[in-house]
């Protein structure tokens, strides 16, 4: 299947902080969606994306579709202790179906 | 439903028995995915229903796996003669429609002893 490399792999941050993950494909996505995982529950979804170059805020999160169509990357404003967890990348590639390929995921710890 | 719902959320099965897990999508929803997710990693594609066809298997590990929608709502992966590399956590998601944003359930947590 498609490789989604997602950085950093994890992050120590103190509460307050803003926080930048990113994700990269090898090739053209269609659809690029941020999630987050919380232990022993499925992926929430955060933020979609939907257009090379779009720009979309959630509250304190704000994402970006780059403009090759080959990363996408999410900012966390302020963090706070509940920001704690796993966030994944999906994309969805152009012209090869429905599905979605997620990343590794970027493990979020806030300090307080 | 508010929301996907999968049962059950934890299965513990001896190797070589076979198991059903089950997925109620949100109402309404025309497609329908099936992940698998080993520890630490993240969802690994199985296989995509668009109502009651499935488009998609290529994600499946093997033809111990089979997964169904028969009419076009509720899904059940079957893995029949299990194997300890079958543990993980396998979810369910759905989406209102094709190319829309996946929203899934809390998983069923496999262990194959």
């Amino acid at each position: 299947g498609q490789q989604l490399n997602q950085s950093p792999q994890s992050m120590f941050i103190q509460e307050g902080e803003d926080v930048s993950m990113n994700c990269t494909s090898s090739s053209i996505f269609n659809t690029w969606l941020w999630y987050k995982q919380d232990p022993g529950e499925g992926p929430v979804l955060l933020i979609a994306l939907y257009k090379a170059g779009e720009l979309t805020s959630n509250g304190r999160l704000t994402a970006q579709f780059g403009i090759t169509r080959k990363d996408s990357f999410l900012n966390i404003s302020a963090s706070i202790p509940s920001d704690v967890g796993i966030y994944f990348c999906a994309g969805q590639p152009a012209n090869t179906g429905n599905q979605f390929y997620f990343g590794t995921g970027t493990s979020l710890t806030v300090i307080p | 439903g508010a929301g996907v719902s999968q049962s059950p959320r934890y299965k513990v099965a001896k190797r070589g028995q076979d198991v059903a897990l089950r997925c109620d999508p949100i109402s309404g929803h025309v497609s329908l995915f099936w992940y698998q997710q080993a520890l630490g990693q993240g969802p690994e594609f199985l296989t995509y229903f668009q109502n009651e066809a499935q488009l998609d298997k290529s994600g499946l590990p093997s033809d111990r796996f089979f997964a169904e929608r028969p009419e076009g709502s509720v899904s059940t992966l079957k893995i029949q003669r299990t194997q300890q590399e079958d543990s993980a956590v396998y979810l369910c998601a759905s989406s209102l429609l094709e190319h829309s944003p996946l929203h899934f359930g809390n998983g069923t947590r496999l262990t194959v002893t």
